[in-house]
Protein backbone atom coordinates (compact mmCIF):
# COMPACT_ATOMS: atom_id res chain seq x y z
CA UNK A 1 0.00 0.00 0.00
CA UNK A 2 1.38 3.66 -0.47
CA UNK A 3 1.23 6.16 1.64
CA UNK A 4 3.00 9.77 2.31
CA UNK A 5 4.03 11.71 5.25
CA UNK A 6 3.90 15.01 5.72
CA UNK A 7 6.22 16.15 8.39
CA UNK A 8 4.85 19.84 10.10
CA UNK A 9 1.52 20.71 9.45
CA UNK A 10 2.33 24.39 10.08
CA UNK A 11 5.39 26.05 8.70
CA UNK A 12 6.23 29.70 8.86
CA UNK A 13 9.00 31.51 7.17
CA UNK A 14 9.79 34.97 6.75
CA UNK A 15 9.75 36.61 3.86
CA UNK A 16 13.21 36.25 1.40
CA UNK A 17 14.12 33.18 3.32
CA UNK A 18 14.18 29.36 2.23
CA UNK A 19 10.96 27.83 2.37
CA UNK A 20 11.57 23.37 2.72
CA UNK A 21 8.10 21.56 3.01
CA UNK A 22 9.20 17.60 4.38
CA UNK A 23 7.26 14.91 2.12
CA UNK A 24 8.45 11.33 2.38
CA UNK A 25 6.42 8.90 0.83
CA UNK A 26 6.04 4.67 0.95
CA UNK A 27 5.69 2.39 -2.27
CA UNK A 28 5.76 -0.99 -3.06
CA UNK A 29 5.72 0.09 -6.87
CA UNK A 30 8.31 2.89 -8.72
CA UNK A 31 6.06 5.92 -7.26
CA UNK A 32 4.84 9.00 -9.32
CA UNK A 33 5.09 11.66 -6.54
CA UNK A 34 3.23 15.32 -6.69
CA UNK A 35 2.84 18.76 -5.06
CA UNK A 36 -0.34 20.17 -4.99
CA UNK A 37 -0.88 23.71 -3.93
CA UNK A 38 -4.30 25.06 -2.61
CA UNK A 39 -4.60 28.66 -2.11
CA UNK A 40 -7.49 30.25 0.57
CA UNK A 41 -10.79 29.36 -1.14
CA UNK A 42 -9.15 27.68 -4.12
CA UNK A 43 -9.36 24.03 -5.67
CA UNK A 44 -5.97 21.80 -5.92
CA UNK A 45 -3.19 23.36 -8.23
CA UNK A 46 -0.55 21.45 -9.64
CA UNK A 47 2.97 22.66 -8.36
CA UNK A 48 5.18 19.91 -9.84
CA UNK A 49 5.34 15.93 -10.61
CA UNK A 50 8.13 13.79 -10.62
CA UNK A 51 7.09 10.92 -12.64
CA UNK A 52 11.01 8.74 -12.72
CA UNK A 53 12.70 10.94 -15.47
CA UNK A 54 15.05 13.58 -13.74
CA UNK A 55 15.14 12.98 -9.86
CA UNK A 56 15.56 16.92 -9.64
CA UNK A 57 11.57 18.39 -10.59
CA UNK A 58 11.34 22.02 -11.35
CA UNK A 59 7.46 23.67 -10.78
CA UNK A 60 6.20 26.78 -11.19
CA UNK A 61 6.62 29.88 -9.22
CA UNK A 62 10.03 29.09 -8.42
CA UNK A 63 9.58 25.93 -6.57
CA UNK A 64 11.69 22.70 -6.70
CA UNK A 65 11.34 19.04 -5.57
CA UNK A 66 14.20 16.52 -4.85
CA UNK A 67 13.59 12.54 -5.22
CA UNK A 68 15.65 10.58 -3.44
CA UNK A 69 14.57 7.04 -3.55
CA UNK A 70 17.58 5.91 -0.74
CA UNK A 71 15.70 8.70 1.85
CA UNK A 72 12.09 7.82 0.06
CA UNK A 73 11.42 11.62 0.31
CA UNK A 74 10.47 14.42 -2.42
CA UNK A 75 11.28 17.74 -0.02
CA UNK A 76 9.51 20.67 -1.49
CA UNK A 77 12.03 23.83 -1.66
CA UNK A 78 12.17 27.53 -3.05
CA UNK A 79 15.11 29.92 -2.31
CA UNK A 80 13.70 32.87 -1.37
CA UNK A 81 10.25 33.14 -0.15
CA UNK A 82 7.33 35.59 -1.41
CA UNK A 83 3.98 36.79 0.10
CA UNK A 84 2.06 35.45 -2.24
CA UNK A 85 3.64 31.81 -1.38
CA UNK A 86 0.98 31.40 1.61
CA UNK A 87 -1.12 28.84 1.03
CA UNK A 88 -1.46 24.91 2.26
CA UNK A 89 0.55 22.68 0.14
CA UNK A 90 -0.52 18.72 -0.72
CA UNK A 91 2.24 16.10 -1.61
CA UNK A 92 0.65 12.67 -2.95
CA UNK A 93 1.65 9.57 -4.44
CA UNK A 94 0.54 7.26 -7.40
CA UNK A 95 1.03 4.11 -8.35
CA UNK A 96 1.56 5.27 -11.99
CA UNK A 97 -1.38 4.20 -13.99
CA UNK A 98 -1.11 1.23 -12.58
CA UNK A 99 -4.37 -0.91 -11.47
CA UNK A 100 -6.26 2.58 -9.86
CA UNK A 101 -3.95 5.49 -10.83
CA UNK A 102 -5.35 6.75 -7.70
CA UNK A 103 -3.65 9.61 -5.81
CA UNK A 104 -3.00 8.96 -1.92
CA UNK A 105 -2.89 12.69 -0.33
CA UNK A 106 -0.46 14.03 2.53
CA UNK A 107 -2.00 15.76 5.45
CA UNK A 108 -0.57 18.83 4.29
CA UNK A 109 1.13 21.77 5.38
CA UNK A 110 -0.17 25.03 5.97
CA UNK A 111 2.85 27.66 4.96
CA UNK A 112 2.89 30.96 6.24
CA UNK A 113 4.91 33.44 5.14
CA UNK A 114 5.80 36.87 7.69
CA UNK A 115 6.34 40.26 6.44
CA UNK B 1 -14.11 28.77 -18.68
CA UNK B 2 -12.75 26.51 -16.09
CA UNK B 3 -12.21 23.25 -17.25
CA UNK B 4 -13.78 21.61 -13.82
CA UNK B 5 -16.83 23.15 -12.62
CA UNK B 6 -18.53 22.01 -9.51
CA UNK B 7 -22.17 23.11 -8.35
CA UNK B 8 -22.99 24.28 -6.03
CA UNK B 9 -20.11 26.07 -4.34
CA UNK B 10 -21.49 26.24 -1.16
CA UNK B 11 -24.65 24.53 0.35
CA UNK B 12 -26.25 24.73 4.21
CA UNK B 13 -28.78 21.97 4.62
CA UNK B 14 -30.16 20.12 7.39
CA UNK B 15 -29.80 16.38 9.03
CA UNK B 16 -31.54 14.27 7.44
CA UNK B 17 -31.70 15.97 4.08
CA UNK B 18 -30.60 14.45 0.23
CA UNK B 19 -27.73 16.78 -1.20
CA UNK B 20 -26.73 16.02 -4.70
CA UNK B 21 -23.37 17.81 -5.40
CA UNK B 22 -22.33 18.09 -9.20
CA UNK B 23 -19.55 17.98 -11.19
CA UNK B 24 -19.06 18.90 -15.08
CA UNK B 25 -15.47 18.89 -17.34
CA UNK B 26 -14.60 20.08 -20.39
CA UNK B 27 -11.16 18.31 -20.52
CA UNK B 28 -12.62 15.38 -22.30
CA UNK B 29 -10.87 13.31 -19.60
CA UNK B 30 -12.28 9.50 -18.90
CA UNK B 31 -11.25 9.36 -15.17
CA UNK B 32 -13.01 11.26 -12.90
CA UNK B 33 -13.01 11.41 -8.50
CA UNK B 34 -15.01 12.65 -5.80
CA UNK B 35 -12.94 13.76 -2.78
CA UNK B 36 -13.86 15.47 0.56
CA UNK B 37 -11.35 17.46 2.62
CA UNK B 38 -11.16 17.87 6.25
CA UNK B 39 -8.55 19.98 8.43
CA UNK B 40 -5.66 18.03 9.54
CA UNK B 41 -6.45 15.24 7.11
CA UNK B 42 -5.63 16.06 3.92
CA UNK B 43 -7.80 15.07 1.01
CA UNK B 44 -9.40 11.65 0.92
CA UNK B 45 -11.41 9.51 -1.89
CA UNK B 46 -14.89 9.01 -1.63
CA UNK B 47 -15.62 7.48 -5.43
CA UNK B 48 -13.93 7.40 -8.46
CA UNK B 49 -14.75 5.94 -11.76
CA UNK B 50 -12.84 5.34 -14.86
CA UNK B 51 -15.84 5.46 -17.82
CA UNK B 52 -19.46 5.54 -17.75
CA UNK B 53 -19.69 1.98 -16.88
CA UNK B 54 -17.26 2.11 -14.11
CA UNK B 55 -17.88 3.23 -10.38
CA UNK B 56 -15.55 2.12 -7.96
CA UNK B 57 -15.43 2.87 -4.31
CA UNK B 58 -12.67 4.77 -2.18
CA UNK B 59 -11.49 4.47 1.28
CA UNK B 60 -14.45 6.64 2.64
CA UNK B 61 -17.64 5.71 0.69
CA UNK B 62 -20.22 4.86 3.37
CA UNK B 63 -22.70 7.71 3.13
CA UNK B 64 -22.05 8.67 -0.20
CA UNK B 65 -23.61 7.35 -3.89
CA UNK B 66 -21.95 8.39 -7.26
CA UNK B 67 -23.68 8.78 -10.43
CA UNK B 68 -21.68 9.22 -14.07
CA UNK B 69 -24.41 10.30 -16.29
CA UNK B 70 -22.14 10.96 -19.45
CA UNK B 71 -17.85 11.08 -19.79
CA UNK B 72 -18.24 15.16 -18.83
CA UNK B 73 -20.56 14.56 -15.30
CA UNK B 74 -20.25 12.77 -12.03
CA UNK B 75 -22.38 13.71 -9.53
CA UNK B 76 -21.84 12.87 -5.45
CA UNK B 77 -24.95 12.71 -3.67
CA UNK B 78 -25.50 12.49 0.22
CA UNK B 79 -28.83 10.09 0.53
CA UNK B 80 -29.77 11.13 4.53
CA UNK B 81 -26.80 13.85 5.11
CA UNK B 82 -25.20 13.92 9.03
CA UNK B 83 -23.16 16.50 10.81
CA UNK B 84 -19.86 14.58 10.14
CA UNK B 85 -20.24 15.02 6.58
CA UNK B 86 -19.90 19.01 6.76
CA UNK B 87 -16.70 18.96 4.66
CA UNK B 88 -14.95 20.48 1.85
CA UNK B 89 -15.52 18.31 -1.26
CA UNK B 90 -13.66 18.40 -4.49
CA UNK B 91 -13.83 16.78 -8.29
CA UNK B 92 -11.44 15.62 -10.24
CA UNK B 93 -10.07 14.37 -13.57
CA UNK B 94 -7.64 12.51 -14.86
CA UNK B 95 -6.35 11.47 -18.34
CA UNK B 96 -5.84 7.56 -19.08
CA UNK B 97 -3.09 8.51 -21.20
CA UNK B 98 -2.02 11.55 -19.58
CA UNK B 99 1.01 12.37 -16.74
CA UNK B 100 0.74 8.83 -14.73
CA UNK B 101 -1.75 10.13 -12.04
CA UNK B 102 -2.17 13.56 -12.30
CA UNK B 103 -5.52 15.23 -11.45
CA UNK B 104 -7.15 18.34 -12.15
CA UNK B 105 -9.41 19.86 -9.70
CA UNK B 106 -12.61 21.67 -9.35
CA UNK B 107 -13.16 24.89 -7.15
CA UNK B 108 -14.52 22.81 -4.30
CA UNK B 109 -18.00 22.58 -2.67
CA UNK B 110 -18.38 23.76 0.78
CA UNK B 111 -21.51 21.62 2.73
CA UNK B 112 -22.14 22.20 6.14
CA UNK B 113 -25.00 19.82 7.62
CA UNK B 114 -26.38 21.29 10.75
Amino acid sequence: AQSVTQLGSHVSVSEGALVLLRCNYSSSVPPYLFWYVQYPNQGLQLLLKYTSAATLVKGINGFEAEFKKSETSFHLTKPSAHMSDAAEYFCAVSDGGGATNKLIFGTGTLLAVQP
Amino acid sequence: DADVTQTPRNRITKTGKRIMLECSQTKGHDRMYWYRQDPGLGLRLIYYSFDVKDINKGEISDGYSVSRQAQAKFSLSLESAIPNQTALYFCATSDLQGARGEQFFGPGTRLTVL
